[in-house]
């Protein structure tokens, strides 16, 4: 199977938590990293988490660490029209330290 | 503090030639990685560099080469261009020495190649 895995389509209310999840295959993951595309634009790093941490707070974003079962979760709190995007969940292996390796991504559609 | 850019925004290539891509990484930033992003998929590591050597590489032939500068800028060459070879292909800069490297990536440059 692939190294990070994604479900690949999310719709929501305008108003309502998001939540996108990724789960990887590889244990020794140390930092895991929440990018964000726009159409036609680069990558935006959104939050990381160190693989010491089960939890990550930042304004609305929450991420939620499950070293047991490798996932990752991505809480988006009072979804925005603005928000929708393509997100990817990113993983750095402890034995290729400074290559990241992508999921497909989640395109978020947010329903006004 | 400028981010990472990266030129040109769009080229049209055709199959057999050769390109070059630029990157300029963000201030106080050692090290540059290059990812293909093909449509619809995740980013593909292509390769790292730091100290002006390649370090790290992904599952790319060897017409993917790539050089970095004193200043930490960045080109990637591809030679032979194949029509496979379409797709956006971004950079990233980030600082090694620290307790983590977080990668920050330019708006990167879309490949056609007809």
């Amino acid at each position: 199977g692939e190294d990070v895995e994604q479900s690949l389509f999310l719709s929501v209310r305008e108003g309502d938590s998001s939540v996108i999840n990724c789960t990887y295959t590889d244990s020794s993951s140390t930092y895991l990293y929440w990018y964000k595309q726009e159409p036609g634009a680069g990558l935006q790093l959104l939050t990381y988490i160190f693989s010491n941490m089960d939890m990550k707070q930042d304004q609305r974003l929450t991420v939620l660490l499950n070293k047991k079962d490798k996932h990752l979760s991505l809480r988006i709190a009072d979804t925005q029209t603005g928000d929708s995007a393509i997100y990817f969940c990113a993983v750095v292996r402890g034995s290729t330290l400074g290559r990241l390796y992508f999921g497909r991504g989640t395109q978020l559609t947010v329903w006004p | 503090e400028t981010g990472v850019t990266q030129s040109p925004t769009h080229l049209i290539k055709t199959r057999g030639q050769q390109v070059t891509l630029r990157c300029s990484s963000q201030s106080g930033h050692n090290t540059v990685s290059w990812y293909q992003q093909a449509l619809g998929q995740g980013p593909q590591f292509i390769f790292q560099y730091y100290r002006e050597e390649e370090n790290g590489r992904g599952n790319f032939p060897p017409r993917f080469s790539g050089l970095q500068f004193p200043n930490y800028s960045s080109e990637l060459n591809v030679n032979a261009l194949e029509l496979d070879d379409s797709a956006l292909y971004l950079c990233a800069s980030s600082f090694a020495g620290g307790q983590q490297e977080t990668q920050y990536f330019g708006p990167g440059t879309r490949l056609l190649v007809l």
